[in-house]
């Protein structure tokens, strides 16, 4: 199965950049990765996703590694409404399976 | 405005009671999802479905079963097979294009208390 590896928690201060790493060293070449993020009893929020390039959108930029084995959401400008839980979960191809781990809880310090 | 509808938000059952969870969902997506996520943890794949009267077991499918008659409509049960219930339940839906880059869409969920 395709799985990640995440920090259980980081720290940030408001209105600076944050940077979650994720791990997925057994990736196959056609897997995407996704990132979602939760709020507390709340269903996940889709956040940004890719497969081989950097991905910027309004939300976040994807920061993939060339060998594809890591990735980092890159959140310029942390606000204290971006403290969550933030999953990375990988797009199987030819499964519509996604398979999320513990996460990383994001906590914004004002 | 499209999306998914999880109903209802809160659900209390006695034990040895079999209970249905609602999803409905507007966006034309052919695949649909049914998560568990225990207190602190990540979320586990129960069943899915990439088109209609067709679904797959997921990791922990053992005590719940789901229908796919419609495509708007996901329904799981929990039936009293499941050892531990108590849990929140997620239900997501995607395009369904099998190519792993279609996001997932979910609904805001279920608590279901079994006591």
């Amino acid at each position: 199965d395709a799985k990640t590896t995440q920090p259980n928690s980081m720290e940030s201060n408001e209105e600076e950049p944050v940077h979650l790493p994720c791990n997925h060293s057994t990736i196959s070449g056609t897997d995407y990765i996704h990132w979602y993020r939760q709020l507390p009893s709340q269903g996940p929020e889709y956040v940004i996703h890719g497969l081989t390039s950097n991905v910027n959108n309004r939300m976040a930029s994807l920061a993939i590694a060339e060998d594809r084995k890591s990735s980092t959401l890159i959140l310029h400008r942390a606000t204290l409404r971006d403290a969550a839980v933030y999953y990375c979960i990988l797009g199987v191809y030819n499964f519509n399976k996604f398979y999320f781990g513990s996460g990383t809880k994001l906590n914004v310090k004002p | 405005d499209g999306g998914i509808t999880q109903s209802p938000k809160y659900l209390f059952r006695k034990e040895g009671q079999n209970v249905t969870l609602s999803c409905e969902q507007n966006l034309n997506h052919d695949a649909m999802y049914w998560y568990r996520q225990d207190p602190g943890q990540g979320l586990r794949l129960i069943y899915y479905s990439q088109i209609v009267n067709d679904f797959q077991k997921g990791d922990i499918a053992e005590g719940y079963s789901v229908s796919r008659e419609k495509k708007e409509s996901f329904p799981l049960t929990v039936t009293s097979a499941q050892k531990n219930p108590t849990a929140f339940y997620l239900c997501a839906s995607s395009i369904g294009q099998a190519l792993g880059d279609s996001p997932l869409h979910f609904g805001n969920g279920t608590r279901l208390t079994v006591t």
